[in-house]
């Protein structure tokens, strides 16, 4: 079955502090991957994808994320988090043949000043 | 560019009630979506369009109905609101080119309470 696991439900980190968030997928094809970000009371925004090539994509803000095929994951990295980045994270995968996403339960990040 | 608009931000509604959550985008996007967010949940995905005239259900789509005569509008209706449909709705968009299924836009959300 076609699933993504974002194992933290919470993250709490110290302003300038390093971030990983994990993002696990279960996909019969070649995915799509993607990482959006949620600002309390907005939509979704879109951090960075990967369709093909390089397995390490850099996104918007000042995040990346890492496709590892042989673990099925593609964590979302951040070398310096800002107290601006607090908010929900989603992992969501597509497919080259579909055009519906499954996402992930989210992550909520707190950031400390 | 106004990207995917959303209308209205917030909403009450009496049990039994109906509504129409407006969506439009002018990106020129074909394919169209409708998602709730229940807090823990992630998105589910309603109903989805891959062109004007054509819909098709999603993962949840009881009590909801679409329809989508332009390429710009999606609008979802909700008949007889019931309290499990109090949620955060979003609407989304993407463009398809050749084979590639691109990324989805969303829109600032619509937050409904049913009472």
């Amino acid at each position: 079955a076609q699933s993504v696991t974002q194992p933290d439900i919470h993250i709490t980190v110290s302003e300038g502090a390093s971030l990983e968030l994990r993002c696990n997928y279960s996909y019969g094809a070649t995915p799509y991957l993607f990482w959006y970000v949620q600002s309390p009371g907005q939509g979704l925004q879109l951090l960075l994808k990967y369709f093909s090539g390089d397995t390490l994509v850099q996104g918007i803000k000042g995040f990346e994320a890492e496709f590892k095929r042989s673990q099925s994951s593609f964590n979302l990295r951040k070398p310096s988090v800002h107290w601006s980045d607090a908010a929900e994270y989603f992992c969501a995968v597509g497919g080259s043949g579909t055009y519906k996403y499954i996402f992930g339960t989210g992550t909520r990040l707190k950031v400390l000043a | 560019n106004a990207g995917v608009t959303q209308t209205p931000k917030f909403r009450i509604l009496k049990i039994g009630q109906s509504m129409t959550l407006q969506c439009t985008q002018d990106m020129n996007h074909n394919y169209m979506y409708w998602y709730r967010q229940d807090p823990g949940m992630g998105l589910k995905l309603i109903y989805y369009s891959v062109g004007a005239g054509i819909t098709d259900k999603g993962e949840v789509p009881n009590g909801y109905n679409v329809s989508r005569s332009t390429t710009e509008d999606f609008p979802l209706r909700l008949e007889l609101a019931a309290p499990s449909q109090t949620s955060v709705y979003f609407c989304a968009s993407s463009l398809k080119t050749g084979l590639a299924y691109n990324e989805q836009f969303f829109g600032p959300g619509t937050r409904l309470t049913v009472l």
